[in-house]
Protein backbone atom coordinates (compact mmCIF):
# COMPACT_ATOMS: atom_id res chain seq x y z
CA UNK A 1 0.00 0.00 0.00
CA UNK A 2 1.31 3.51 -0.97
CA UNK A 3 2.22 5.72 2.05
CA UNK A 4 2.79 9.30 2.25
CA UNK A 5 4.46 11.28 5.05
CA UNK A 6 5.44 14.53 6.29
CA UNK A 7 7.83 14.96 9.07
CA UNK A 8 7.17 18.49 9.87
CA UNK A 9 3.85 18.98 11.53
CA UNK A 10 4.66 22.93 11.93
CA UNK A 11 6.99 25.51 9.70
CA UNK A 12 7.14 29.18 10.31
CA UNK A 13 8.70 31.49 7.48
CA UNK A 14 8.90 35.71 7.33
CA UNK A 15 7.45 37.83 4.83
CA UNK A 16 9.35 37.37 1.84
CA UNK A 17 11.45 34.55 2.24
CA UNK A 18 11.49 30.88 0.98
CA UNK A 19 10.21 27.81 2.83
CA UNK A 20 10.58 24.24 2.04
CA UNK A 21 7.86 21.53 3.33
CA UNK A 22 9.07 18.09 2.69
CA UNK A 23 7.31 15.06 1.65
CA UNK A 24 8.19 11.57 0.74
CA UNK A 25 6.35 8.80 -0.10
CA UNK A 26 6.13 5.16 -0.63
CA UNK A 27 4.96 3.03 -3.49
CA UNK A 28 6.04 0.20 -6.24
CA UNK A 29 4.60 2.14 -9.03
CA UNK A 30 6.28 3.66 -11.75
CA UNK A 31 3.39 6.18 -13.09
CA UNK A 32 1.42 8.17 -10.83
CA UNK A 33 0.59 11.65 -9.65
CA UNK A 34 1.80 13.73 -6.87
CA UNK A 35 0.29 16.93 -5.24
CA UNK A 36 -0.04 19.86 -3.15
CA UNK A 37 -3.09 20.88 -1.46
CA UNK A 38 -3.62 23.77 1.01
CA UNK A 39 -6.21 24.60 3.49
CA UNK A 40 -6.72 27.67 4.84
CA UNK A 41 -8.59 28.31 8.13
CA UNK A 42 -11.66 28.22 5.69
CA UNK A 43 -10.76 24.68 5.34
CA UNK A 44 -11.54 24.48 1.85
CA UNK A 45 -8.83 22.23 0.15
CA UNK A 46 -7.11 24.05 -2.71
CA UNK A 47 -4.54 22.15 -5.20
CA UNK A 48 -1.47 24.22 -5.21
CA UNK A 49 0.69 22.00 -7.66
CA UNK A 50 0.66 18.77 -8.96
CA UNK A 51 3.41 16.82 -10.87
CA UNK A 52 3.17 13.43 -13.04
CA UNK A 53 5.72 10.60 -12.33
CA UNK A 54 7.27 10.80 -16.01
CA UNK A 55 8.05 14.17 -16.25
CA UNK A 56 11.21 14.85 -15.45
CA UNK A 57 10.95 18.52 -14.81
CA UNK A 58 9.89 19.94 -11.99
CA UNK A 59 6.56 21.16 -11.92
CA UNK A 60 6.23 25.57 -10.92
CA UNK A 61 3.64 27.85 -10.34
CA UNK A 62 4.35 31.29 -9.61
CA UNK A 63 5.84 31.57 -6.91
CA UNK A 64 5.21 27.62 -5.66
CA UNK A 65 7.83 24.97 -6.85
CA UNK A 66 8.46 21.48 -6.30
CA UNK A 67 11.63 19.22 -6.21
CA UNK A 68 10.24 15.95 -7.64
CA UNK A 69 13.27 13.41 -6.72
CA UNK A 70 11.77 9.85 -7.72
CA UNK A 71 14.50 8.02 -6.97
CA UNK A 72 14.48 8.91 -3.42
CA UNK A 73 10.72 8.81 -3.03
CA UNK A 74 10.85 13.00 -2.50
CA UNK A 75 8.45 15.65 -2.86
CA UNK A 76 9.02 19.06 -1.65
CA UNK A 77 6.89 22.05 -1.94
CA UNK A 78 9.39 25.43 -2.18
CA UNK A 79 7.40 28.73 -1.65
CA UNK A 80 9.12 31.47 -2.64
CA UNK A 81 8.76 35.04 -1.26
CA UNK A 82 6.22 34.31 1.46
CA UNK A 83 2.78 35.89 1.58
CA UNK A 84 0.60 36.03 4.89
CA UNK A 85 -1.87 34.50 3.16
CA UNK A 86 0.34 31.51 2.31
CA UNK A 87 -0.34 30.86 6.25
CA UNK A 88 -2.09 27.12 5.45
CA UNK A 89 -2.09 23.53 6.70
CA UNK A 90 -0.15 21.81 3.51
CA UNK A 91 -0.61 18.65 2.52
CA UNK A 92 1.10 16.36 0.22
CA UNK A 93 -0.77 13.44 -1.53
CA UNK A 94 -0.42 10.78 -3.88
CA UNK A 95 -2.64 9.10 -6.57
CA UNK A 96 -1.84 5.80 -8.77
CA UNK A 97 -2.55 6.39 -12.23
CA UNK A 98 -4.75 3.23 -12.08
CA UNK A 99 -8.55 3.98 -12.95
CA UNK A 100 -10.13 4.89 -9.80
CA UNK A 101 -7.78 5.02 -7.57
CA UNK A 102 -8.17 7.47 -4.32
CA UNK A 103 -6.15 10.56 -3.38
CA UNK A 104 -3.46 9.38 -0.60
CA UNK A 105 -2.71 12.15 1.90
CA UNK A 106 -0.13 12.97 4.53
CA UNK A 107 -0.99 14.05 7.86
CA UNK A 108 -0.17 17.92 6.92
CA UNK A 109 1.92 21.11 7.42
CA UNK A 110 1.01 24.00 9.14
CA UNK A 111 2.65 26.68 7.90
CA UNK A 112 2.64 29.91 9.61
CA UNK A 113 3.55 33.35 8.24
CA UNK A 114 4.94 36.51 10.36
CA UNK A 115 5.36 39.72 9.01
CA UNK B 1 -19.51 27.78 -13.07
CA UNK B 2 -20.43 26.10 -9.47
CA UNK B 3 -17.59 24.09 -8.15
CA UNK B 4 -18.00 20.85 -6.48
CA UNK B 5 -20.82 21.67 -3.65
CA UNK B 6 -21.38 19.98 -0.22
CA UNK B 7 -24.52 20.75 2.43
CA UNK B 8 -25.01 21.28 4.99
CA UNK B 9 -21.82 23.08 5.99
CA UNK B 10 -22.26 22.20 9.58
CA UNK B 11 -24.33 19.51 11.08
CA UNK B 12 -25.16 18.86 14.85
CA UNK B 13 -26.53 15.71 15.75
CA UNK B 14 -27.33 13.99 19.29
CA UNK B 15 -26.09 10.35 19.52
CA UNK B 16 -27.86 7.77 18.15
CA UNK B 17 -29.36 10.32 15.37
CA UNK B 18 -29.07 9.94 11.62
CA UNK B 19 -26.63 12.56 9.57
CA UNK B 20 -27.31 12.47 5.71
CA UNK B 21 -24.59 14.72 4.12
CA UNK B 22 -24.73 15.90 0.66
CA UNK B 23 -22.69 16.17 -2.34
CA UNK B 24 -23.06 17.71 -5.68
CA UNK B 25 -20.06 17.02 -8.15
CA UNK B 26 -19.08 20.15 -10.44
CA UNK B 27 -20.54 19.54 -13.78
CA UNK B 28 -20.19 16.73 -15.93
CA UNK B 29 -18.09 15.33 -13.20
CA UNK B 30 -19.42 11.35 -12.37
CA UNK B 31 -16.41 10.16 -10.34
CA UNK B 32 -17.35 11.23 -6.52
CA UNK B 33 -14.93 10.58 -3.61
CA UNK B 34 -15.56 11.25 0.16
CA UNK B 35 -12.66 12.00 2.52
CA UNK B 36 -13.20 12.05 6.54
CA UNK B 37 -10.76 15.02 8.39
CA UNK B 38 -10.64 14.78 11.97
CA UNK B 39 -8.96 17.38 14.05
CA UNK B 40 -5.44 18.02 13.28
CA UNK B 41 -5.13 15.01 10.66
CA UNK B 42 -5.06 14.90 7.17
CA UNK B 43 -7.98 13.39 4.69
CA UNK B 44 -8.88 9.60 5.12
CA UNK B 45 -10.00 8.27 2.20
CA UNK B 46 -13.59 6.67 2.71
CA UNK B 47 -15.69 5.86 -0.58
CA UNK B 48 -15.28 6.28 -4.11
CA UNK B 49 -18.40 6.13 -6.27
CA UNK B 50 -19.46 6.38 -10.17
CA UNK B 51 -22.98 6.86 -11.23
CA UNK B 52 -25.15 4.19 -9.57
CA UNK B 53 -21.99 2.22 -8.52
CA UNK B 54 -19.98 1.73 -5.65
CA UNK B 55 -16.28 1.24 -6.95
CA UNK B 56 -14.00 1.10 -3.63
CA UNK B 57 -15.36 1.31 -0.46
CA UNK B 58 -12.05 0.28 1.43
CA UNK B 59 -11.87 3.08 3.63
CA UNK B 60 -15.38 2.99 5.21
CA UNK B 61 -16.22 1.72 8.05
CA UNK B 62 -18.69 -1.77 7.98
CA UNK B 63 -21.03 -0.48 9.94
CA UNK B 64 -23.48 2.73 10.46
CA UNK B 65 -22.05 4.49 7.10
CA UNK B 66 -23.32 4.59 3.92
CA UNK B 67 -22.85 6.04 0.49
CA UNK B 68 -24.30 6.14 -2.56
CA UNK B 69 -24.87 8.38 -6.04
CA UNK B 70 -27.76 8.03 -7.79
CA UNK B 71 -28.18 8.39 -11.62
CA UNK B 72 -30.46 11.84 -10.96
CA UNK B 73 -29.08 14.11 -7.56
CA UNK B 74 -26.22 14.50 -5.20
CA UNK B 75 -24.22 11.93 -3.57
CA UNK B 76 -25.27 10.85 -0.21
CA UNK B 77 -22.81 9.75 2.98
CA UNK B 78 -25.67 8.54 5.28
CA UNK B 79 -24.54 8.10 8.89
CA UNK B 80 -27.14 5.89 10.93
CA UNK B 81 -26.86 5.86 14.85
CA UNK B 82 -23.82 8.92 14.89
CA UNK B 83 -21.64 8.44 17.82
CA UNK B 84 -19.31 11.15 19.10
CA UNK B 85 -16.76 9.78 17.37
CA UNK B 86 -18.02 10.28 14.30
CA UNK B 87 -17.44 14.12 14.74
CA UNK B 88 -15.01 15.56 12.18
CA UNK B 89 -15.05 17.15 8.74
CA UNK B 90 -16.51 15.53 5.98
CA UNK B 91 -15.27 16.29 2.36
CA UNK B 92 -16.60 15.39 -1.27
CA UNK B 93 -14.06 15.56 -3.94
CA UNK B 94 -14.87 15.57 -7.87
CA UNK B 95 -13.14 14.50 -11.13
CA UNK B 96 -14.25 14.52 -14.49
CA UNK B 97 -12.03 10.63 -15.34
CA UNK B 98 -10.98 8.16 -13.24
CA UNK B 99 -7.31 9.06 -13.52
CA UNK B 100 -6.70 11.94 -14.57
CA UNK B 101 -5.13 12.92 -11.41
CA UNK B 102 -6.62 15.75 -10.13
CA UNK B 103 -9.44 15.75 -7.41
CA UNK B 104 -11.49 19.19 -7.06
CA UNK B 105 -12.72 19.26 -3.04
CA UNK B 106 -16.15 21.15 -1.62
CA UNK B 107 -15.65 22.92 1.44
CA UNK B 108 -16.90 20.50 3.78
CA UNK B 109 -19.27 19.68 6.22
CA UNK B 110 -18.82 19.96 9.56
CA UNK B 111 -20.06 17.15 11.85
CA UNK B 112 -20.87 17.54 15.49
CA UNK B 113 -21.96 14.65 17.65
CA UNK B 114 -23.33 15.98 21.10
Amino acid sequence: AQTVTQSQPEMSVQEAETVTLSCTYDTSESDYYLFWYKQPPSRQMILVIRQEAYKQQNATENRFSVNFQKAAKSFSLKISDSQLGDAAMYFCAYRSNQAGTALIFGKGTTLSVSS
Amino acid sequence: NAGVMQNPRHLVRRRGQEARLRCSPMKGHSHVYWYRQLPEEGLKFMVYLQKENIIDESGMPKERFSAEFPKEGPSILRIQQVVRGDSAAYFCASSLTPNTGELFFGEGSRLTVL
